[in-house]
C-alpha cells in the first residue's frame, strides 16, 4: 500500500498570505496526486488533479505541483473563504489513500 | 449536472449490516467512471471504502475487503455498499463519488451521511 504524509497537520494564516501545503507518497505515483477542500459538515470538493490541473470552477489562487514522491498545493492570496481542511489523495493505485490534512485557520 | 446522493439508516447495530444506497442523476451508471464509497470518522481523516464498474467488476480496500460488498443496479441507476459485523469503529460519515476512468479523482462527491453504530 501506498503511505501518504502530509504536513503540515495544521497551519495558521492571514488573509492575503500565501501558504504551501506538501504531500509526499512512499512509492512513486507520477502525476496521480489529487487535492481536495472540505469545509466543516461538508463533502470533499475537487480543487486539483492529476497533481497541477485546476478544477473547473476553482479559483486560480489555487495551484497544485509535483510528480513522483513529492508534491505541493498552493494557495497564492488566501481569502477567506479558503480556510477549511485539505487533503491530498494518490490515485495511482488501489487501495486509494489520502493525506492526514491539513486544517488551516485563521491567525 | 452530475449529482450523488446517499441513503441508508443512520443507526445500526454492532454486528449488525450496515446498507447504503447511493442514487446517481446527470450520469448513466454505465458510463465510463467508478462509483466509489469514502468513509469520515468523526473528527478524522478520509479513508477510501472501494469501488465498482458497471460490469459490476469491484476493488475493495485491503483493511475491510473481509466485511464489504458494493454493488450497482442499473435499472435504478444506483449503486449500493453493504458493510458487514459492524462495531463503533465503523461510525463515520459515509460519502459515495464518482471517479474518472484511469485517473480516479473523485468527483463529484454525495453530501454524506452519518451512520452510528450502537445498541
Amino acid at each position: 500500500d501506498i503511505q501518504m504524509t502530509q504536513s503540515p497537520s495544521s497551519l495558521s494564516a492571514s488573509v492575503g498570505d500565501r501558504v504551501t501545503i506538501t504531500c509526499r507518497t512512499s512509492q512513486s505515483i507520477s502525476s496521480y496526486l489529487n487535492w481536495y477542500q472540505q469545509k466543516p459538515g461538508k463533502a470533499p470538493k475537487l480543487l486539483i488533479y492529476a497533481a497541477s490541473s485546476l478544477q473547473s470552477g476553482v479559483p486560480s489562487r489555487f495551484s497544485g505541483s509535483g510528480s513522483g514522491t513529492d508534491f505541493t498545493l498552493t494557495i497564492s492570496s488566501l481569502q477567506p473563504e479558503d480556510f477549511a481542511a485539505y487533503y491530498c489523495q494518490q490515485s495511482y493505485s488501489t487501495p486509494y489513500s489520502f493525506g492526514q490534512g491539513t486544517k488551516l485557520e485563521i491567525k | 449536472q452530475v449529482q450523488l446522493q446517499e441513503s441508508g439508516p443512520g443507526l445500526v447495530k454492532p454486528s449488525g449490516t450496515l446498507s447504503l444506497t447511493c442514487a446517481v442523476s446527470g450520469d448513466s451508471i454505465s458510463s465510463s467512471n467508478w462509483w466509489n464509497w469514502v468513509r469520515q470518522p468523526p473528527g478524522k481523516g478520509l479513508e477510501w471504502i472501494g469501488e465498482v464498474y458497471h460490469s459490476g467488476s469491484t476493488k475493495y480496500n485491503p483493511s475491510l475487503k473481509s466485511r464489504v460488498t458494493i454493488s450497482v443496479d442499473k435499472s435504478k441507476n444506483q449503486f449500493s455498499l453493504n458493510l458487514s459485523s459492524v462495531t463503533a469503529a465503523d461510525t463515520a460519515v459515509y460519502y459515495c463519488a464518482r471517479a474518472v476512468y484511469g485517473w480516479h479523482w473523485f468527483d463529484p462527491w454525495g453530501q454524506g451521511t452519518l451512520v452510528t453504530i450502537s445498541s
